[in-house]
């Protein structure tokens, strides 16, 4: 059966300091997908990347940036130099491409907050 | 670019109401899916489409129905509407050709009293 954990309800941080957020996935699939997305205080869901499970590089984009290991079924987030604008709740997503459906399974989320 | 619209943004209903939220995309994606958000939870899948005349159920689909007679439109109806119905949702589309990244609708803030 195909899971998202994040084990972290929610983070508290001061601005500027760097925080990650921890992705833990299951899945038997050897191609699949993962997400994360970001939900402001507004509610809307902001898609922030992709990664297919043959793509092991690690990528940044600006403050930003993703860890994925497959050794480890992990797919972490860590925003560098924290702001309060990154205050929000981050969701972790894993997407299956056998049944050729994409559903997601969504983790239960992060809360992030960035205290000025 | 209007992405994917979801109406109402808000509605309280009476137990045992029926109602439809609606949902347009105007990205000609085939795939589209009904989610339904709990507090402090994620995002569980109610229901999906993979292309009109095409629906199957998601992991919670109970009390809910779809249909997807348009490639644009996928409406979510809830039939007697129960307390336990209450709950944000989320209506999202995607291409797998275009590397299947949902788009997410703003969502309906759905309040069953």
């Amino acid at each position: 059966a195909q899971k998202v954990t994040q084990a972290q309800t929610e983070i508290s941080v001061v601005e500027k300091e760097d925080v990650t957020l921890d992705c833990v996935y299951e899945t038997r699939d050897t191609t699949y997908y993962l997400f994360w997305y970001k939900q402001p205080p507004s509610g809307e869901l902001v898609f922030l990347i992709r990664r297919n499970s043959f793509d092991e590089q690690n990528e940044i984009s600006g403050r930003y940036s993703w860890n994925f290991q497959k050794s480890t079924s992990s797919f972490n987030f860590t925003i560098t130099a924290s702001q309060v604008v990154d205050s929000a709740v981050y969701f972790c997503a894993l997407s299956e491409a056998i049944t050729g459906t994409y559903k997601y399974i969504f983790g239960t989320g992060t809360r992030l907050k960035v205290l000025a | 670019n209007a992405g994917v619209t979801q109406t109402p943004k808000f509605r309280i209903l009476k137990i045992g109401q029926s109602m439809t939220l609606q949902c347009t995309q105007d990205m000609n994606h085939n795939y589209m899916y009904w989610y339904r958000q709990d507090p402090g939870m994620g995002l569980k899948l109610i229901y999906y489409s993979v292309g009109a005349g095409i629906t199957d159920k998601g992991e919670v689909p109970n009390g809910y129905n779809v249909s997807r007679s348009t490639t644009e439109d996928f409406p979510l109806r809830l039939e007697l509407a129960a307390p336990s119905q209450t709950s944000v949702y989320f209506c999202a589309s995607s291409s797998p050709g275009l590397k299947n990244i949902q788009y997410f609708g703003a969502g309906t803030r759905l309040s069953v009293l």
